[in-house]
C-alpha cells in the first residue's frame, strides 16, 4: 500500500485522557498537512511540516495539540486532557513540495471523546 | 464569512442527470482542489487546478481565476457518484476548505 496511512481509525476515550494519532505519508513525500474535521464541515487546517520542520500551526491548535514528525517520515498527533469539543476526525495529507502534484489524503482517525 | 463558499449544500439527481457544483473563494490563491470524501471519511483529490479547465472521465473541473470561482461537473451521473465534494483553495501554505456539497444520485 504506498498510500497515506493512518492509526488508529477509530479512538474513543474518555475526558481527559491523552490520544496520539500516527500519519505515515507516501515515502518521497516531504509536506505532511494535518487537518481536524466537524461533523458537517469541511475539513480546517491545523498544521504542516516540510520534513521534520514544522512550518505553520493554526490558532486551533491550543496548547493541548503537539505534532511531530521527528525524522521527516511519519508523524503524530497528541492531544492532552481531551475535551468533548476534540471529537472529530482527524486527517492527515502528503504531498511532494507543492511541485504541481496532487495531494493524497489519508483515510482519517475518527476520535470520539466520551 | 468563510473564505470558501460552495453551493449547492446538497444536491440530489436522478441517475444520467449532469450535475455542476460551484466554489466561489474571497482570498487569492496558487490552487484550488476538488476532494471527493465518501461516508467513511476517506478523502481523494480529484483535481488540482490552477488555470482553466481539467477533465478525468466523466468529471470536468474548470476555473475564472479572475471572477474567483470554480465549477465541477458530473457527467451521466452515477449512484456511485453520491459522496461530499469539497473545494479546497491554497493560499500561501495554507488551505481553506468549503463546507462541502453532499451529492446523492438515486437510481
Amino acid at each position: 500500500d504506498t498510500g497515506v496511512s493512518q492509526n488508529p481509525r477509530h479512538k474513543i476515550t474518555k475526558r481527559g485522557q491523552n490520544v496520539t494519532f500516527r500519519c505515515d505519508p507516501i515515502s518521497e513525500h516531504n509536506r505532511l498537512y494535518w487537518y481536524r474535521q466537524t461533523l458537517g464541515q469541511g475539513p480546517e487546517f491545523l498544521t504542516y511540516f516540510q520534513n521534520e520542520a514544522q512550518l505553520e500551526k493554526s490558532r486551533l491548535l491550543s496548547d493541548r495539540f503537539s505534532a511531530e514528525r521527528p525524522k521527516g517520515s511519519f508523524s503524530t498527533l497528541e492531544i492532552q486532557r481531551t475535551e468533548q469539543g476534540d471529537s472529530a476526525m482527524y486527517l492527515c495529507a502528503s504531498s511532494l513540495w507543492d511541485r504541481g502534484g496532487g495531494y493524497t489524503f489519508g483515510s482519517g482517525t475518527r476520535l470520539t471523546v466520551v | 464569512k468563510n473564505e470558501v463558499e460552495q453551493s449547492p449544500q446538497n444536491l440530489t439527481a436522478q441517475e444520467g442527470e449532469f450535475i455542476t457544483i460551484n466554489c466561489s473563494y474571497s482570498v487569492g490563491i496558487s490552487a484550488l482542489h476538488w476532494l471527493q470524501q465518501h461516508p467513511g471519511g476517506g478523502i481523494v483529490s480529484l483535481f488540482m487546478l490552477s488555470s482553466g479547465k481539467k477533465k478525468h472521465g466523466r468529471l470536468i473541473a474548470t476555473i475564472n481565476i479572475q471572477e474567483k470561482h470554480s465549477s465541477l461537473h458530473i457527467t451521466a451521473s452515477h449512484p456511485r457518484d453520491s459522496a461530499v465534494y469539497i473545494c479546497a483553495v491554497k493560499a500561501g501554505n495554507q488551505f481553506y476548505f468549503g463546507t462541502g456539497t453532499s451529492l446523492t444520485v438515486i437510481p
